[in-house]
């Protein structure tokens, strides 16, 4: 089955570590994303990738960097620097970051908690 | 002024009744629209997508888009316990936009339906 996987599915961290959340996509995407979930809100871009080792910042990544050296790959490294990392992490990926209809497929989402 | 909004709820309806679901957006050369579905501490799963001015219907969904208004809507005929979520109104910015075809997110409307 084609799809993305996220893991871990939660993870625990205290402060000032660096964590890597990890995103596979085996649908053969091009475009990949990251984004982040706080309840009551909607989902804010951290970044996107449109191709291999090429990606681009969204609207928050701050305290945030990420990676694109395969295409079924984007993993996420949330830093110290990131204030309030606590937080749902949701991957995503899309045919091309151009086409018009640009439909995401979302992975499961990942559970950051800092202690 | 947020780009997308929608009121975040709850919104209450007995089973079997029709669910109206709203949003607005701020950026008028916005293209596609697409309402998500998210259950409790799951990831968004796409459940209509709308282009064109006018209804578009998709068995027990109808989308609905007024772009004179920038207003898109859902409507949940017979409504289900299983429709209880939060959904998740987007829409794809213009081109020439910095992000090109950047989705952007309202914070999402509660559905609760009672049986």
């Amino acid at each position: 089955d084609g799809g993305i996987t996220q893991s871990p599915k939660y993870l625990f961290r205290k402060e000032g570590q660096n964590v890597t959340l990890s995103c596979e996509q085996n649908l053969n995407h091009d475009a990949m994303y990251w984004y982040r979930q706080d309840p009551g809100q909607g989902l804010r871009l951290i970044y996107y990738s449109q191709i291999v080792n090429d990606f681009q910042k969204g609207d928050i990544a701050e305290g945030y960097s990420v990676s694109r050296e395969k295409k079924e790959s984007f993993p996420l490294t949330v830093t110290s620097a990131q204030k309030n990392p606590t937080a749902f992490y949701l991957c995503a990926s899309s045919i091309s970051h151009k086409t018009g209809a640009n439909v995401l497929t979302f992975g499961a989402g990942s559970r950051l908690t800092v202690l | 002024q947020k780009e997308v909004e929608q009121n975040s709820g709850p919104l209450s309806v007995p089973e079997g009744a029709i669910a109206s679901l709203n949003c607005t957006y701020s950026d008028r050369v916005s293209q596609s629209f697409f309402w998500y579905r998210q259950y409790s501490g799951k990831s968004p799963e796409l459940i209509m997508s709308i282009y064109s001015n006018g209804d578009k219907e998709d068995g027990r969904f109808t989308a609905q888009l007024n772009k004179a208004s920038q207003y898109v809507s859902l409507l949940i005929r017979d409504s289900q316990p299983s429709d209880s979520a939060t959904y998740l109104c987007a829409a794809r910015t213009g081109p020439g936009r910095e992000y090109g075809n950047k989705l952007v997110f309202g914070a999402g409307t509660i559905l609760r339906v009672k049986s």
